[in-house]
């Protein structure tokens, strides 16, 4: 068990809806991370938050968002689902950034 | 950006050796990290290396070279439960991730 927690574990909806995906970090972490991961496909890292504050974009559409709350929980908002949105996403946490990031299970998404 | 390069896939037999490469683009590099993933989990931590030289932890030695922008992940002893995906980041002000190496152990 990393610490780090993230709900739901599974979640199918249809295109076109909206989702909220939410992460608590391990206790004591400052910065959240959250990655996608498609079927058989490399970790993609959409964006980072460090006490509140975005630090690093990757790889995010326009159509997701993410914020960090002052508990220092973060969630991740993916919006105009499409099919191609299919994907595991994954929370991480590290201590402030550039150390070792600790993976919650994951959400598994299923847009239909 | 960054490209991480890293074989797709791989095989070896059980008790064997196997390395893993991964190389990437040298300037302004913070640290590399190797992680494993089992299909369907998530990503656990092996090892961090920020300094050129080989970090041993059991059965598990990560290699850097910062100049040649190359690591390796050496595995001994393998087990069938080595069997997963095994990813290569680095830290470049953020993480970069390379698309992994499946690992398959065979008896």
């Amino acid at each position: 068990d990393s610490g780090v927690t993230q709900t739901p574990k599974h979640l199918i909806t249809a295109t076109g809806q909206r989702v909220t995906l939410r992460c608590s970090p391990r206790s004591g972490d400052l910065s959240v991370y959250w990655y996608q991961q498609s079927l058989d496909q490399g970790l993609q890292f959409l964006i980072q938050y460090y006490n509140g504050e975005e630090r690093a974009k990757g790889n995010i559409l326009e159509r997701f968002s993410a914020q960090q709350f002052p508990d220092l929980h973060s969630e991740l908002n993916l919006s105009s689902l499409e099919l191609g949105d299919s994907a595991l996403y994954f929370c991480a946490s590290s201590a402030s950034g550039g150390e070792t990031q600790y993976f919650g299970p994951g959400t598994r998404l299923l847009v239909l | 950006g960054q490209n991480i390069d890293q074989p797709t896939e791989m095989t070896a037999t059980e008790g064997a050796i196997v390395q893993i490469n991964c190389t990437y683009q040298t300037s302004g590099f913070n640290g590399l990290f190797w992680y494993q993933q089992h299909a369907g989990e998530a990503p656990t931590f092996l090892s961090y290396n920020v300094l050129d030289g080989l970090e041993e932890k059991g059965r598990f030695s990560s290699f850097l070279s910062r100049s040649k922008g190359y690591s390796y992940l050496l595995l001994k002893e393998l087990q069938m439960k080595d069997s997963a995906s095994y990813l290569c980041a680095v830290f470049f002000n953020k993480f970069y991730f390379g698309s992994g190496t499946k690992l398959n152990v065979k008896p």
